[in-house]
């Protein structure tokens, strides 16, 4: 059964960073693209940065320059590091699995990140 | 950049059809996939690659793509089905959400 559970999240002062995590169950999370998406309070869904299984990665312009994804292969597990955090990037953070390149077919429960201005 | 534009609400009766767009230039030449959102909880993916169900999703859901416009209809809405869904395609590397749809069932 695939599962992808958040965690890391918190209170954070404006300047600072944090780094959260995705542990991956079911499969292994080098043989698939995965994403973080993040959902501010009230508001939609917004995409932050995907790792392919290749290695390479993308980011949201929002968010190019202070964050950065990875992997660790033998963990199982991916990585958001947040730097220069700023208010508004409050919000819950998902970790999802994309499927095929397209589409997302499992996220994990998200993880709550409060940055205080 | 690119943008997928949704109504911010739709209404419908118990038992009739919903449809919910999604617009974008040329968003027919993407796959457009769909999510449901229900309060506190994470996206469910409901459509993806334009038509097609994942396994345990009902047959209530479709998804169209043609043109500029994606449409997912439920049809025979229930009370389950008030949700907000969510429209996504990529673009360019990068994954492009619609705003949302809240879906009310009245």
């Amino acid at each position: 059964e695939v599962q992808l559970v958040e965690s890391g999240g918190g209170l954070i002062q404006a300047g600072g960073s944090l780094r959260i995590s995705c542990a991956a169950s079911g499969f292994a999370v080098s043989s698939k693209y995965m994403s973080w998406v993040r959902q501010a309070p009230g508001k939609g869904l917004e995409w932050v940065s995907v790792i392919y299984s290749g290695g390479n990665t993308d980011y949201a312009d929002s968010v190019k320059g202070r964050f950065t994804i990875s992997r660790d292969n033998s963990k199982n597990t991916l990585y958001l590091q947040m730097n220069s955090l700023r208010a508004e990037d409050t919000a819950v953070y998902y970790c999802a699995r994309d499927s095929s390149g397209y589409e997302f077919d499992y996220w994990g429960q998200g993880t709550l990140v409060t940055v205080s201005s | 950049s690119y943008e997928l534009t949704q109504p911010p609400s739709v209404s419908v009766s118990p038992g009739q059809t919903a449809s919910i767009t999604c617009s974008g230039d040329k968003l027919g030449d993407k796959y457009t996939c769909w999510y449901q959102q229900k309060p506190g909880q994470s996206p469910v993916l409901v459509i993806y690659q334009d038509t097609k169900r994942p396994s345990g999703i009902t047959e209530r859901f479709s998804g169209s793509n043609s043109g500029n416009t994606a449409t997912l209809t439920i049809s025979g809405t229930q009370a389950m089905d008030e949700a907000d869904y969510y429209c996504q395609a990529w673009d360019s590397s990068t994954a492009v959400f619609g705003g949302g749809t809240k879906l009310t069932v009245l």
